[in-house]
């Protein structure tokens, strides 16, 4: 059974650009959440996709914003990068009504 | 507003010791709460859960109890070992299962010391 991956690892960004990261959600899960963990903090909860529909958002502003696919697989796209948005972005998958299981996360950088 | 404290940002244990990780909330709708370890460079891993509706759960050496009046729960390591090592983060959720949106704490460093 393949767990939850993303992509890329690290990714480098400077601050007005905009950027995706990937997620592959956990054979058989349905559900896709997005978090943000800046360094010293617990993980933010950003948004839930469950069915490709958005099922619950933080308070993050729009220009955080998703997608999920018939796969199940989901992207996360921030605009307009903030120095602040520097962070490590977590992938969460879970069939819902049950424990999420989170991927390795991608490093961003915004300089 | 934290709605989900851990005060102690780190604990050292000898091995064959117990750990003892604390977690305090103030939301009274959350339902059910989780456990997550965190190794550097890696996702965090769910660990144990339990919901509201009960005071404890046990899943080998890890046991949480939860204290929903003082709205108080602890994760028991026992006997901890050095691989336990590791970052420890309480997680809450209003639903049941824990799929839906998690509030995290800030997370406790465990060092298991030989």
């Amino acid at each position: 059974e393949t767990g939850v991956t993303q992509s890329p690892t690290h990714l480098i960004k400077t601050r007005g650009q905009q950027v995706t990261l990937r997620c592959s959600s956990q054979s058989g899960h349905n559900t896709v959440s997005w978090y943000q963990q800046a360094l010293g903090q617990g993980p933010q909860f950003i948004f839930q996709y469950y069915r490709e529909e958005e099922n619950g958002r933080g308070n993050f502003p729009p220009r955080f914003s998703g997608l999920q696919f018939p796969n199940y697989s989901s992207e996360l796209n921030v605009n307009a990068l903030e120095l602040d948005d520097s962070a490590l972005y977590l992938c969460a998958s879970s069939i819902m009504g049950n424990e999420q299981y989170f991927g390795p996360g991608t490093r961003l950088t915004v300089t | 507003d934290q709605q989900v404290k851990q005060n102690s940002p780190s604990l050292s244990v000898q091995e064959g010791r117990i750990s003892i990780l604390n977690c305090d909330y103030t939301n009274s709708m959350f339902d059910y709460f989780l456990w997550y370890k965190k190794y550097p460079a890696e996702g965090p891993t769910f660990l144990i859960s339990i919901s509201s509706i009960k005071d404890k759960n046990e899943d080998g050496r890890f046991t949480v109890f939860l204290n929903k009046s003082a709205k108080h729960l602890s994760l028991h390591i026992v006997p901890s070992q050095p691989g336990d090592s590791a970052v420890y983060f309480c997680a809450a959720s209003e639903d049941q299962g824990g799929s839906e949106k998690l509030v995290f704490g800030k997370g406790t460093k465990l060092t298991v010391n030989p």
